[in-house]
């Protein structure tokens, strides 16, 4: 069936060191969107790439979208204490959004 | 304007028994879909519900049902609860088949 990893699960980090979280999808997808959850809160929607190859930026975000519409990846450039989370990313195959399993981010002051 | 809201917060069961959780979409919202997201897990697919009919399913039995009323809003259902049913049941609204997911935040069942 349809699965959707990333890598890696967990990601230490010192405060003003960047981060990257990769996406990989066993199938094509029609869009991918990237979710942040704090701890104990829900996820909330970052951003949706559409085209093959896209690059988005949001500040010190950056999303890319693979050419063949199976992989993502966010880097974040000098993470922040408050880039504390677990980013999911979610591909849309069809109607249904199939998450990724996730990679919690832990920022060190 | 109200973001999607989820009742209750938190729940605790016991095997065999039966629960159901709540849903309002946000405002301006037609599709309500259901997750269920165990600990130090992403989100898993349940169903989504579209003019109070179930449109998708992902791979979870029978003993979860759903169902959407005439205001969009959403009631998920499970049955015979199991020890494995524990986890956070997130609820989403979106507008059209491609925007965003808006979470709701979520209800705590643990199942004893």
């Amino acid at each position: 069936g349809q699965q959707v990893m990333q890598i890696p699960q967990y990601q230490h980090v010192q405060e003003g060191e960047d981060f990257t979280t990769y996406c990989n999808s066993s199938t094509t997808l029609s869009n991918i969107q990237w979710y942040k959850q704090r701890p104990g809160g829900h996820p909330v929607f970052l951003i949706q790439l559409v085209k093959s190859g896209e690059v988005k930026k949001q500040k010190r975000l950056t999303f890319q979208f693979g050419e063949a519409k199976k992989n993502s990846s966010l880097h974040i450039t000098a993470t922040q204490t408050t880039d504390v989370g677990t980013y999911f990313c979610a591909g849309q195959v069809g109607n249904q959004f199939y998450f990724g399993t996730g990679t919690s981010l832990t920022v060190i002051p | 304007d109200a973001g999607v809201t989820q009742s209750p917060t938190h729940l605790i069961k016991t095997r065999g028994q039966q629960v159901t959780l709540r849903c309002s979409p946000k405002s301006g919202h037609d599709t309500v879909s259901w997750y269920q997201q165990a600990l130090g897990q992403g989100p898993q697919f349940i169903f989504q519900y579209y003019e109070e009919e179930e449109r998708q399913r992902g791979n979870f039995p029978d003993r979860f049902s759903g169902h959407q009323f005439p205001n969009y809003s959403s009631e998920l259902n499970v049955n015979a609860l199991l020890l494995g049913d524990s986890a956070l049941y997130l609820c989403a609204s979106r507008g059209t088949l491609d925007s965003p997911l808006h979470f709701g935040n979520g209800t705590r069942l643990t199942v004893t």
